[in-house]
Formats: structure tokens, sequence, C-alpha cells
């Protein structure tokens, strides 16, 4: 079965720190799909990024940096010098391999930056 | 990018009336569309999948009857809540796909916020 754990509820920091949000999943499937997505106040969901379960390679966007370990299952989300604007509710999700059925989603971290 | 709407983003309704809420796709054909529920400080938990011109596929636990489907083309998905109670109160968020694409990417609508009173 397919789940994802997002052991921190909250999180809060100062304005400029970095930030590392951790994502865990559980899945049987040889391919499958990894996502983060965004929740701000207004709730609609921000997709920032999808990788494949074969493409280990880090990457980053900017500000935003994610770390994929297919050893330990893990797809961990790095904020660099945060930003009042990236205070949301960020979701972990996973999806099978041809992503024809549901994405799993975690239970979120809400992520809170004090200017 | 691929655009979807829902309508109406807010809505409060007395408890035992049905309220309706509408998902767009509006630049692309959905042929998948998907409902979530999400409740306060909760996650998103998926309550039902639905192909175009076909019936809508529950998940566990989320009664049909209650909640309707309706996913009569390819840019237009319904929810109906029927006879709705205080504890049907939630986020709902629908999201489309385009099949035919091949990229399996669910585009999100930015949510209904409904409250029974």
């Amino acid at each position: 079965a397919q789940k994802v754990t997002q052991a921190q509820t909250e999180i809060s920091v100062v304005e400029k720190e970095d930030v590392t949000l951790d994502c865990v999943y559980e899945t049987r499937d040889t391919t499958y799909y990894l996502f983060w997505y965004k929740q701000p106040p207004s709730g609609e969901l921000v997709f920032l990024i999808r990788r494949n379960s074969f493409d280990e390679q880090n990457e980053i966007s900017g500000r935003y940096s994610w770390n994929f370990q297919k050893s330990t299952s893990s797809f961990n989300f790095t904020i660099t010098a945060s930003q009042v604007v990236d205070s949301a509710v960020y979701f972990c999700a996973l999806s099978d391999q041809t992503g024809a059925n549901n994405l799993f989603f975690g239970t979120g971290t809400r992520l809170t930056v004090i200017p | 990018g691929a655009v979807v709407s829902q309508h109406p983003s807010r809505v409060i309704c007395k408890s035992g009336t049905s309220v309706k809420i509408e998902c767009r796709s509006l630049d692309f054909q959905a042929t998948t569309m998907f409902w979530y529920r999400q409740f306060p400080k909760q996650s998103l938990m998926l309550m039902a999948t639905s192909n175009e011109g076909s019936k809508a596929t529950y998940e566990q636990g989320v009664e049909k009857d209650k909640f309707l489907i309706n996913h009569a083309s390819l840019t237009l998905s319904t929810l109906t809540v029927t006879s709705a109670h205080p504890e049907d109160s939630s986020f709902y968020i629908c999201s489309a796909r385009d099949d035919n694409l091949g990229d399996y990417e669910q585009y999100f609508g930015p949510g209904t916020r409904l409250t029974v009173t």
C-alpha cells in the first residue's frame, strides 16, 4: 500500500533561515512519482515538483531544492533563505507507476516564517 | 498552463439542503477528474474519481448517494452534496487530468469552502 509520512506537523523559522521539510514514503511499486505541493492560506494547491522514481538527481529551483534518496525512501524539501511568503502548508504526495490512480498525500507540514 | 476553476469558492447552506459545486477545466480536456475533501488542518482525502461519460468510482467510506458526481463533458464535473449536514462542512478540491497527454499530471482547482449551518 502507498503511504506518505510527514513527521513534522509544524515548523517555525525566522526569516532568512534555511528549513528542510521531511517526507518518507512507502510503496511496493518499482516505478512511481513523488510530488510536493504548497497550500497557502488561500487554500489553492500550488504544484512545486514531480520526480520520477528512476531519477535520483537532486534538483534546485531558485531557493527550493529537493533531495531524493531511494535508499531511505525519502524525498526532502529544503527552502533556503526563507521568506514570509513561504509560510504555508506543504504536502508531499505519491502516485503509482502510471499515475492513473489517485495521489496519496502526506498529512502536511505547516511552515511559519517569522519576520 | 492548465487551469482548473471551481465555483463557488465559498458557500453557506442550511442543514438539509443540497449544494452543487462545479469544477471546470478551462484550457484542456479533463478526461479524468478527482474530488478531494480536506478538513481543517488535515490532509486531502480522495473522495471519488470520474471519467467523462462514466459513473464515478468512490473511495471506501464515501456515500455515493450523498455525494453525487456528474462528469458529463470533457470540461465539467459537478459534485452535489445532498441533504447536507454540519459534518459535511469542509474544503472541497477538484483536480483534472488529460490522459491523452501521457504525463498523468493532475491540475488542481482553487477549492470550495462549504459551511453547513
